[in-house]
């Protein structure tokens, strides 16, 4: 019964190739977040769908992007993975972002290593 | 700046000590913080709210608006708690980097 799920679980890339991540949901939910995490650190949220309105985060490199062709799947595009963009790649959902109170719903993680 | 520090990164008790997971946050208004936890090998998972006031797994968190915390307690650790904690400000999606919680028997 997996809610939401991530692929692949581990990618390998080379440098300057660019890469996608995959993240799909059965939770009919209207948001959908893509989070960095590198190694002790904590999860940095990179940007967030709500519904088919994209929102950025300020210090996320234009080397990231995001694609939501339809409410369950999300696609993180990585255009030219540089060796510091080795990290799990999280995708979560939610149903809603405002009001109170709402919970993510967090996938397994894509771990990516950049060659 | 929106930020959730938590102190230690490793916290090693053993079995039926007293735990507390600390949090300190860092926001203007009213905040709204939640505690997730990552068992071995399986995804984050939310832990519990303070908007709730709920015990889960024998664990609470009170906020404590005048000291910016929200530290997470439980009065008798077990063994099956090991695992990774993470505090979260829900506003700004902003997680702290986490305290791995070890319980030995």
């Amino acid at each position: 019964d997996a809610m939401v799920i991530q692929n692949p679980r581990y990618q390998v890339t080379q440098f300057g190739k660019p890469v996608t991540l995959s993240c799909s949901q059965t939770l009919n939910h209207n948001v959908m977040y893509w989070y960095q995490q590198k190694s002790s650190q904590a999860p940095k949220l990179l940007f967030h769908y709500y519904d088919k309105d994209f929102n950025n985060e300020a210090d996320t490199p234009d080397n990231f992007q995001s694609r939501r062709p339809n409410t369950s799947f999300c696609f993180l595009d990585i255009r030219s993975p540089g060796l510091g963009d080795a990290a799990m790649y999280l995708c979560a959902t939610s149903r809603d972002r405002s009001g109170s109170p709402y919970e993510q719903y967090f996938g397994p993680g894509t771990r990516l290593t950049v060659t | 700046a929106q930020r959730v520090t938590q102190p230690e990164k490793l916290l090693s008790v053993f079995k039926g000590a007293p735990v507390e997971l600390k949090c300190n946050y860092s926001y203007s208004g009213s905040p709204e913080l939640f505690w997730y936890v990552q068992y071995s090998r399986q995804r984050l998972q939310l832990l519990l709210r303070h908007i709730s006031r709920e015990s889960i797994k024998g664990f609470t968190a009170d906020l404590n608006k005048g000291e910016t915390s929200f530290h997470l307690k439980k009065p008798f650790a077990q063994e099956e708690d090991s695992a990774m904690y993470y505090c979260a400000l829900l506003q700004k999606l902003v997680f702290g980097t986490g305290t791995r919680l070890l319980v030995s028997p």
